[in-house]
């Protein structure tokens, strides 16, 4: 079964190290979107991207980047981790068939950043 | 910009009882599509029900359902006979397609329990 998983699960680093976490989809889709989940924020869109070589940036990008060297993959890295970046990270995949359309989600990554 | 309003932080329901989470948004568009997701402790995003804004007829899934009213621009989740299995986050979300692809738009959520 297609799927979209997310790695590691769990994450502990230090202010100011750079962490990048995977995710990697298998049901072949254009787009890809990495999330925040903060209490009493719901989840806010961090970057996206249509396809291949394209990214986008979303209402909370600073201090974040994305880049899309394939279909499958969005890494999302955190140039030089902050405490305020300690959260509860989601990412997600859609089709694109050009109407509006579903996101499936991974299982979310935990980041403590101390 | 497009905006979801939960103003629910938390419900209670008892088993086999009936509860109704409710939500609106705020959009100019006319192509969009609603969601209902629910988020267990395991912290997993889960599709609950989607509504088609194009569709007059109100989406159901089993036990949930959803009453869509696009003029008042509300969408609430009815959930009937519920389990203790339903107690979670759910989140109303809110996605139109610009011109490439859909991204969507959370509510903060509301906290369902469910009691004996």
């Amino acid at each position: 079964d297609a799927e979209i998983t997310q790695s590691p699960r769990h994450k502990i680093t230090e202010t100011g190290r750079q962490v990048t976490l995977a995710c990697h989809q298998t049901w072949n889709h254009n787009n890809m979107f990495w999330y925040r989940q903060d209490l009493g924020h719901g989840l806010r869109l961090i970057h996206y991207s249509y396809g291949v070589h394209d990214t986008n940036k979303g209402e909370v990008s600073d201090g974040y980047s994305v880049s899309r060297s394939n279909t499958e993959d969005l890494p999302l890295t955190l140039e030089s981790a902050a405490s305020s970046q300690t959260s509860v990270y989601f990412c997600a995949s859609s089709g694109g068939s050009g109407r509006p359309d579903t996101q499936y989600f991974g299982p979310g990554t935990r980041l403590t950043v101390l | 910009a497009q905006t979801v309003t939960q103003s629910q932080p938390e419900m209670s329901v008892q088993e086999a009882e009936t509860v109704t989470l409710s939500c609106t948004y705020d959009t100019s568009e006319s192509d969009y599509y609603l969601f209902w997701y629910k988020q267990p402790p395991s912290r997993q995003m889960i599709l609950v029900i989607r509504q088609e804004a194009y569709k007059q007829q109100n989406a159901t899934e089993n036990r949930f359902s959803v009453n869509f009213q696009k003029a008042a621009k509300s969408f609430s989740l009815k959930i009937s006979d519920s389990q203790l299995g339903d107690a979670a986050m759910y989140f109303c979300a809110y996605t139109s397609y610009t011109g490439t692809a859909s991204k969507l738009t959370f509510g903060t959520g509301t906290r369902l329990q469910v009691t004996l």
